[in-house]
């Protein structure tokens, strides 16, 4: 199974500040998803990564606010531009395993806007 | 939005089976129905994942209706460390590429 390594962990940011989130894989990977979790809330899918292509992003999420960058094949960073308190969330990377498509997370990154 | 229907909570006396539901009464043919728990504070947890026939593993057993408009997670010997939410999800394909699209989940409570 993939381990995925998620820095910070946690980060206490000011109103208008960016912050990225860093998210590290122990083998290759194609795909490398961004989630995020509201407080007392279920994952939102914010955007796919694929290697070598721009993101995809869901409805809801744009990439001036959230750009993401994947620069290979085990590496993939989320920034939250611009903070508001409303962004304060939990930001997880998730990951597909190739031979049998279960997905991985990692603990996540967990963001208050102050 | 999600395609599945959960009960938000259920409760489950420690060393007692839980039997944790799911209705997704939509699903496609070829999409798989996959379950995974997320302890406080932590990222979700991959348990089980089957297309149509009952699947078991080390954590848990999943059983699919035969018309697979619905399922039931059973978790045999529930311990106080399976407090925590319990997603169910119906994804396209089991292959890699494919986000997962969370619901709201079941928290389930096991107590001594």
């Amino acid at each position: 199974s993939a381990v995925i390594s998620q820095k910070p962990s946690r980060d206490i940011c000011q109103r208008g500040t960016s912050l990225t989130i860093q998210c590290q894989v122990d083998s290759q990977v194609t795909m490398m998803f961004w989630y995020r979790q509201q407080p007392g809330q279920s994952l939102t899918l914010i955007a796919t990564a694929n290697q070598g292509s721009e993101a995809t992003y869901e409805s809801g999420f744009v990439i001036d606010k959230f750009p993401i960058s994947r620069p290979n094949l085990t590496f993939s960073t989320l920034t939250v531009s611009n903070m508001s308190p409303e962004d304060s969330s939990i930001y997880l990377c998730s990951v597909d395993e190739q031979l049998t498509g279960e997905l991985f997370f990692g603990e996540g990154s967990r963001l208050t806007v102050l | 939005d999600a395609k599945t229907t959960q009960p938000p909570s259920m409760d489950c006396a420690e060393g007692r089976a839980a039997n944790l539901p799911c209705n997704h009464s939509t699903i496609s043919g070829n999409e798989y129905v996959y379950w995974y728990r997320q302890i406080h504070s932590q990222g979700p947890q991959y348990i089980i994942h089957g297309l149509k026939n009952n699947e078991t593993n080390e954590m848990a057993s999943l059983i699919i209706t035969e018309d697979r408009k619905s399922s039931t997670l059973i978790l045999p010997h529930a311990t106080l460390r399976d407090t925590a939410v319990y997603y169910c999800i119906v994804r396209p394909s089991n292959q890699a590429g494919t986000a997962l699209i969370f619901g709201k989940g079941t928290t389930l409570s096991v107590s001594s």
